[in-house]
């Protein structure tokens, strides 16, 4: 079975403060992706990571940035915490392009 | 972008057929269509994809249509466990131009 896991259920930090969201996959796949998940909104692409050392924006990449070292880890970093990015943070990987997505379970942040 | 367009909400009971109808008037020739069924404090799971015609799997069937503007998720005789959120999806080539969007809400009743 594919594994996505991330490092934390929940997550509370304050504003201003670094955080860091890890996400491992065990399926080597190229495709990374993080996503937020907002009531009413669905879920909206942060940034996308094609291969090791490589990412692209999606739809709302202010206020984030993706660091891919290694091919199984893709890691989201708020620089500084803001309480509009109080969110549900979901992880995903996929083999190639447009294929099947397979998700973590999601961490829950909360900016104070 | 690409951008699909669904119900926010059906309701349904035990048994039933349930058809939820995705609109995707911009797909790409070489685009596939993705649906997703997500349930509360998880992430989203691949349900079925397809490109034309039917598609048929132990979950559901998917119905597109020639002009591919459109796509149904048929699922046979639901359950209580069926309640979920169900995305329908089109990228436009690129992975970095997915778009959840913000689903269907479908709640089964006994």
């Amino acid at each position: 079975d594919v594994k996505v896991t991330q490092s934390s259920r929940y997550l509370v930090k304050r504003t201003g403060e670094k955080v860091f969201l890890e996400c491992v996959q065990d399926m080597d796949h190229e495709n990374m992706f993080w996503y937020r998940q907002d009531p009413g909104l669905g879920l909206r692409l942060i940034y996308f990571s094609y291969d090791v050392k490589m990412k692209e924006k999606g739809d709302i990449p202010e206020g984030y940035s993706v660091s891919r070292e290694k091919k199984e880890r893709f890691s989201l970093i708020l620089e500084s915490a803001s309480t509009n990015q109080t969110s549900m943070y979901l992880c995903a990987s996929s083999y190639i392009s447009g294929n099947e997505q397979f998700f973590g379970p999601g961490t829950r942040l909360t900016v104070l | 972008l690409a951008k699909t367009t669904q119900p926010i909400s059906m309701d349904s009971y035990e048994g039933q057929e349930v058809n939820i109808t995705c609109s995707h008037n911009n797909i790409a020739t070489n685009d596939y269509i993705t649906w997703y069924q997500q349930f509360p404090s998880q992430g989203p799971r691949f349900i079925i994809q397809g490109y034309k015609t039917k598609v048929t799997n132990e979950v559901a069937s998917l119905f597109i249509p020639a002009d591919r503007k459109s796509s149904t998720l048929s699922l046979p005789r639901v359950s209580l466990s069926d309640t979920a959120v169900y995305y329908c999806l089109a990228p436009r080539g690129s992975a970095s131009k997915i778009i959840f969007g913000s689903g269907t809400r479908l709640s089964i009743r006994p």
